[in-house]
């Protein structure tokens, strides 16, 4: 167990839908960090958030969205959703710092139909 | 922007027998190299890393080599074990404005047969 939370576990909604996802980091982590992994993509980074603040974005639409709140846990917006959005989404956090090593919560499973 | 290959896609071997999954990146600013070990239905794994500053470190049975002006780093698994089946990823990450952001590999599914 890596210590980071993600719900929910797995979702299935329908095409033009507005889903939220959850994560909660590590005890002392200030960073999180959202991947989205398919099979033709691979882990792909998203978007990255530091104490409140987005520090860096990756591939991330338009269509999608994200923040981090003062008690540090972190919701990734995904909405007008597509077929080609099923995927699965992690969330990872660090210390951001000498040891920053991101550990990954156990991932939201998307489905849309 | 960092572009990491990895390979094999797939490896099959028998337990007990020896795995080595190779990765190549482009950016000779990466100065990060960690692995990290995926399970069915679970998060990665966070396994070993390695800095620029070493070339090669150790763990039981798992160890990680890095050779910088070649710009590649491998994963070696000794003593497989049905257990260490999965799928491995390789990154490679530079620290550029604090971001930390790892560029991943698209993976190698492990197989080890008992």
């Amino acid at each position: 167990d890596s210590g980071v939370t993600q719900t929910p576990k797995h979702l299935i909604t329908a095409t033009g839908q507005r889903v939220t996802l959850r994560c909660s980091p590590r005890s002392g982590d200030l960073s999180v960090y959202w991947y989205q992994q398919s099979l033709d993509q691979g882990l792909q980074f998203l978007i990255q958030y530091y104490n409140g603040e987005e520090r860096a974005k990756g591939n991330i639409l338009e269509r999608f969205s994200a923040q981090q709140f003062p008690d540090l846990h972190s919701e990734l917006n995904l909405s007008s959703l597509e077929l080609g959005d099923s995927a699965l989404y992690f969330c990872a956090s660090s210390v951001v710092g000498e040891r920053d090593e991101q550990y990954f919560g156990p991932g939201t499973r998307l489905t849309v139909t | 922007g960092e572009n990491v290959e990895q390979h094999p896609s797939t490896l099959s071997v028998q337990e007990g027998d020896s795995a080595v999954i190779k990765c190549t990146y482009s950016d000779s600013a990466s100065n990060y190299f960690p692995w990290y070990k995926q399970e069915l239905g679970k998060g990665p794994q966070l396994i070993i890393d390695i800095r620029s500053n070493v070339g090669e470190k150790k763990d039981q049975r798992i160890a990680v080599t890095l050779n910088k002006t070649a710009k590649h780093f491998s994963l070696h698994i000794t003593e497989t074990q049905p257990e260490d089946s999965a799928v491995y990823f390789c990154a490679a990450r530079e620290s550029s404005g604090g971001s930390y952001i790892p560029t991943f590999g698209r993976g190698t599914s492990l197989i080890v047969h008992p």
